[in-house]
């Protein structure tokens, strides 16, 4: 069935530096959206990605999704400790069904 | 702001008793899913709704889980009976419709614990 991988698992950073999540589908993707889950909440929807190559920023964060529609990431620019969390791609595929990655775990230390 | 309400919170059970998760989607949406999030990882669609028609459930264990939204409002997820491998967040989302392809709003979850 329909995967979707993502790397890293965990990432530790120091207060303003970079941080990157990547994600990979198996398969083509309509769209992909991404989500930010805080220790002990629910996912929080970040944003969606519809076209093939497209970007799209928020103030410090930068998300790609690839010319192919199968991989995408997010860029975190000068991390804060509020950037603290689990970050999701989830890639739709048929019928509105969403897969989501296993998230990247970023820990920001101050 | 309009929420996804979930409820109860959290759960404790011991194995082979049964439990049921309540949801209820903001108003409107036609559209529900029940996900399982394992601590550690992303959450996994168990079931999905298009108003009370079950679009998707070839994820959810049938031999034990349920799931229904008879009038395609709330829904109820249930379990018996549960295992220790059933220890998980059990997370409702809703969206507008089949049809739409944007957020999914997902409520506050419901933590159950198997001893």
């Amino acid at each position: 069935g329909q995967q979707v991988m993502q790397i890293p698992q965990y990432q530790h950073v120091q207060e303003g530096e970079d941080f990157t999540t990547y994600c990979n589908s198996s398969t083509t993707l309509s769209n992909i959206q991404w989500y930010k889950q805080r220790p002990g909440g629910h996912p929080v929807f970040l944003i969606q990605l519809v076209k093939s190559g497209e970007v799209k920023k928020q103030k410090r964060l930068t998300f790609q999704f690839g010319e192919a529609k199968k991989n995408s990431s997010l860029h975190i620019t000068a991390t804060q400790t509020t950037d603290v969390g689990t970050y999701f791609c989830a890639g739709e595929g048929n019928f509105n069904k969403f897969y989501f990655g296993s998230g990247t775990k970023l820990n920001v230390k101050p | 702001e309009a929420e996804v309400a979930q409820s109860p919170r959290y759960k404790i059970t011991e194995k082979s008793q049964a439990v049921a998760f309540w949801c209820d989607p903001i108003s409107g949406h036609a559209t529900l899913y029940w996900y399982r999030q394992i601590l550690g990882q992303g959450p996994e669609l168990l079931v999905q709704f298009q108003d009370e028609s079950v679009v998707d459930d070839s994820q959810l264990p049938k031999d034990r889980f349920s799931a229904e939204r008879l009038k395609g409002v709330d829904s109820t997820l249930k379990i018996q009976p549960a295992e220790l491998g059933d220890s998980a967040m059990y997370l409702c989302a809703s969206s507008p419709d089949r049809g739409y392809t944007g957020e999914l709003f997902f409520g506050e979850g419901s933590r159950l614990t198997v001893l």
